[in-house]
């Protein structure tokens, strides 16, 4: 069964603190792999995507690593801010034609003073 | 920039009432897409169109339709509100399969 599963379901950090986020895939066979931001009460906003030959991206203090051997990837936030707060959503591409996305039920990341 | 957009942000409806929640967008984008999110359970699939007059069953269709008869507009409609479909409904589109995604800024049902 295709799945996609995020680790710690929520994390609380002091802001200037860096952390790291988990996602475990099954989906196969793979296309690609998304990461998402969402405020709370708003909309998912694409941080970052990667190919199965791509095993980093970065996007501002974001950068998502991808080992498509083991099926994991990372999300690294460094120096945290107040407004690195909302949840972070992995989303993994199946590779047939109707490229259906797979979500994770995401992390909840608050970042405190 | 691409924008969707959705025709409400919070919304109160009886139980047995007709729901209409209405999605745009502006980048003349092939595939739409109605999400439902809920806290435990993630983003899950309702429906989807890859074009105009064309529709997909998603992965959580029950107790939903939708209507895509221009190529900008995809519409989610509840034909008979329960409780249980009390959430958050995302819409999305994207220009074709293996490209980004871009979602609206939801509509909060709540049903009554």
């Amino acid at each position: 069964k295709n799945q996609v599963e995020q680790s710690p379901q929520s994390l609380i950090i002091l802001e200037g603190k860096n952390c790291t986020l988990q996602c475990n895939y099954t989906v196969s066979p793979f296309s690609n792999l998304r990461w998402y931001k969402q405020d709370t009460g708003r909309g998912p906003v694409s941080l970052t995507i990667m190919t199965f030959s791509e095993n980093t991206k970065s996007n501002g203090r974001y950068t998502a690593t991808l080992d498509a051997d083991t099926k994991q990837s990372s999300l690294h936030i460094t120096a945290s801010q107040l407004s690195d707060s909302a949840s972070y959503i992995c989303v993994v591409e199946g590779s047939s034609n109707t490229g259906k996305l797979i979500f994770g039920q995401g992390t909840t990341l608050q970042v405190k003073p | 920039d691409v924008k969707v957009t959705q025709s409400s942000r919070y919304l109160v409806k009886r139980t047995g009432e007709k729901v209409f929640l209405e999605c745009v967008q502006d980048m003349d984008h092939e595939n739409m897409f109605w999400y439902r999110q809920d806290p435990g359970l993630g983003l899950r699939l309702i429906y989807f169109s890859y074009d105009v007059k064309m529709k997909e069953k998603g992965d959580i269709p029950e107790g939903y339709s939708v209507s895509r008869e221009k190529k900008e507009r995809f519409s989610l409609i509840l034909e008979s509100a329960s409780t249980n479909q009390t959430s958050m409904y995302l819409c999305a589109s994207r220009q074709g399969a293996f490209n980004e995604q871009f979602f609206g800024p939801g509509t909060r049902l709540t049903v009554l």
